[in-house]
């Protein structure tokens, strides 16, 4: 089992500030990053999904970078707002994925 | 047609009574997985299939038991369900297992409570 590693394990910010998350992996053996955007009392939403080394992906306001050589992910939000408000999982695969524990956001206006 | 569905939403059990939880998927996607959710743990795989009729071992499959007699199922059962087994459980299907560009889908997820 990949040991993924999120923090930081919560944020609270302003609305309009915007904010990263590091996601960290084993990169032995790398396929694929996701990340999932996670409301509260809904279902994990997939993100993104990231599988070569430099990999830069981006929907709206969120974007998120590769390094699979050393391991990590960052996920960006720029501006952020309140609908923003979420848990965010990255997840590792190998023969499923395998979650970090995921940081939660607050933004409050 | 919400693609993917588990029921029930909410189930209160007794310790050692068997309880199954259901999850059916209308896309054909080949890959089914059941995840449980802890506070202070995130998201854990209990067992996840790649087709109909393989079934393989998770991060926490200890007291559970799956099927897949056909594609669009994969019930998970409790044989003898234990208070370590309250959790929220989540059902998710991907196309191919993740190994392309696909995400996974996730139900909307079953709230277990063992007294």
């Amino acid at each position: 089992i990949l040991n993924v590693e999120q923090s930081p394990q919560s944020l609270h910010v302003q609305e309009g500030d915007s904010t990263n998350f590091t996601c960290s992996f084993p990169s032995s053996n790398f396929y694929a990053l996701h990340w999932y955007r996670w409301e509260t009392a809904k279902s994990p939403e997939a993100l993104f999904v990231m599988t070569l080394n430099g990999d830069e992906k981006k929907k709206g306001r969120i974007s998120a970078t590769l390094n699979t050589k050393e391991g990590y992910s960052y996920l960006y939000i720029k501006g952020s707002q309140p609908e923003d408000s979420a848990t965010y999982l990255c997840a590792s695969l190998e023969d499923a994925l395998n979650f970090g524990k995921g940081t939660s956001l607050l933004v409050t206006p | 047609d919400a693609g993917i569905t588990q029921s029930p939403r909410y189930k209160i059990t007794e310790t050692g009574r068997q309880v199954t939880l259901m999850c059916h998927q209308t896309w054909s996607h080949s890959y089914m997985f059941w995840y449980r959710q802890d506070l202070g743990h995130g998201l854990r795989l209990i067992y996840y299939s790649a087709a109909a009729d393989i079934t393989d071992k998770g991060e926490v499959p200890d007291g559970y038991v799956v099927s897949r007699s056909k594609t669009e199922n994969f019930p998970l059962t409790l044989e003898s369900a234990t208070r370590s087994q309250t959790s929220v459980y989540f059902c998710a299907s991907s196309e191919v297992g993740g190994r392309e560009t696909y995400g996974y889908t996730f139900g909307s997820g079953t709230r277990l409570t063992v007294v």
